[in-house]
């Protein structure tokens, strides 16, 4: 498709578990970035990466939160031992290459932890 | 850690009125942007600006990146149902830190 792609749109899990989002960027853009937006709140910084490095995960709150971009392209955030603060939607933009360069976001997935 | 101020934080429209809504930051920015968010979907971007003093339209929208790149607004003339939305200003300092940081946002509701 032509925008970013994120999956699965709504995920339920058990405190405790682990869960797994996917973000799918526009292709060819360079830059991809995870943010956090709680409910009736803007989204928030969690990590950026430029192809497969991980360039600032200074947004991550904490050790359970992990991301990769193994090949430069897909991305996954895992959180592990979820705590029902973990509740939110989890959003991924991409662009291309350039700080300034616009960010294009997904539909999120909203994540409920119970 | 860096926050922008938004206001208002609500507001109700009728159809045809002008609306405005601006964002202020002590902090200087390189890149203002303004999206726009409906229920259940991610922000889309509206407008992008990269110069002090800047300003740009986007059909009834129009944007201004203020002069001591501390603050940004945007305007909605003419507006109509499909308006009604949640609106975020978000900035960057460019460079190599690419993170967005976003305003609290603004919710656009129809007058009843």
């Amino acid at each position: 498709g032509a925008g970013v792609s994120q999956s699965p749109r709504y995920k339920v899990a058990k405190r405790g578990q682990d869960v797994a989002l996917r973000c799918d960027p526009i292709s060819g853009h360079v830059s991809l970035f995870w943010y956090q937006q709680a409910l009736g709140q803007g989204p928030e910084f969690l990590t950026y990466f430029q192809n497969e490095a991980q360039l600032d995960k200074s947004g991550l709150p904490s050790d359970r939160f992990f991301a990769e971009r193994p090949e430069g392209s897909v991305s996954t955030l895992k959180i592990q031992r979820t705590q029902q603060e973990d509740s939110a939607v989890y959003l991924c933009a991409s662009s291309s290459l350039g700080g300034n360069q616009p960010q294009h976001f997904g539909d999120g997935t909203r994540l409920s932890i119970l | 850690g860096q926050q922008l101020n938004q206001s208002p934080q609500s507001m109700f429209i009728q159809e045809g009125e002008d609306v405005s809504m601006n964002c202020t930051s002590s902090s200087i920015f390189n890149t203002w942007l303004w999206y726009k968010q409906d229920p259940g979907e991610g922000p889309v971007l509206l407008i992008a600006l990269y110069k002090a003093g800047e300003l740009t339209s986007n059909g009834r929208l129009t944007a201004q990146f203020g002069i001591t790149r501390k603050d940004s607004f945007l305007n909605i003339s003419a507006s109509i149902p499909s308006d009604v939305g949640i609106y975020f200003c978000a900035a960057n300092y460019g460079g190599s830190q690419g993170n967005l940081i976003f305003g609290k946002g603004t919710k656009l509701s129809v007058k009843p």
